[in-house]
């Protein structure tokens, strides 16, 4: 069973502090990973893409991957109001390789 | 450049209905996803049309049927519908890449149909 598992949270953080997000899958294989934002009622945004184990990072936004333990995060610096949103994870598996795999999501929510 | 577009943003049916969502891919890209995301849910995979082929399909009945034109435009059809047929239909749109390790497609949203079925 193909899975990208999150935990669907609410997570609350303060404004200004450090939210982070974790993802982990179930496939080995896994090569490409991607983390989107979603506001309610809209569709889903995409913020960033990971391949290699280790760090990107893209403005207050942070990617982690570690192949070795079968997860991938997402750090949020300096979190904002606006930040409140669901959060989603999704791998492509390498036995269905044109199928991203997608996790439920977790819910942040960034206090004033 | 345009994003991915989708009509129409919202449709009531009744059950037993047939729908039809159409979807055009952001400028450059050649292949559409399908996805149907229910409330709290993460989107699960309907199908992806490639070449004007559906290349993989997900766990979803024959009611659900595609197509994609030859300007990578594509349409969701949905017979006979259900009462849990009502969710937010999502069409996402990418650049075919393959590499030795596997699909690297970055997939690009459009706004969504939200069916309502009564």
């Amino acid at each position: 069973q193909k899975e990208v598992e999150q935990n669907s949270g609410p997570l609350s953080v303060p404004e200004g502090a450090i939210a982070s997000l974790n993802c982990t899958y179930s496939d080995r294989g896994s090569q490409s990973f991607f983390w989107y934002r979603q506001y309610s009622g809209k569709s889903p945004e995409l913020i960033m893409s990971i391949y290699s184990n280790g760090d990107k990072e893209d403005g207050r936004f942070t990617a982690q991957l570690n192949k070795a333990s079968q997860y991938v995060s997402l750090l949020i610096r300096d979190s904002q109001p606006s930040d409140s949103a669901t959060y989603l994870c999704a791998a492509y598996h390498m036995d269905s390789n044109y199928q991203l795999i997608w996790g439920a999501g977790t819910k942040l929510i960034i206090k004033p | 450049d345009a994003g991915v577009t989708q009509s129409p943003t919202h449709l009531i049916k009744t059950r037993g209905q047939q729908v039809t969502l159409r979807c055009s891919p952001k400028s450059g890209h050649d292949t559409v996803s399908w996805y149907q995301q229910a409330l709290g849910q993460g989107p699960q995979f309907i199908f992806q049309y490639y070449e004007e082929e559906e290349r993989q399909r997900g766990n979803f009945p024959d009611r659900f049927s595609g197509h994609q034109f030859p300007n990578y435009s594509s349409e969701l059809n949905v017979n006979a519908l259900l009462l849990g047929d009502s969710a937010l239909y999502l069409c996402a749109s990418s650049l075919a890449v393959w590499t030795s390790g596997g699909s690297t497609d970055t997939q690009y949203f459009g706004p969504g149909t939200r069916l309502t079925v009564l």
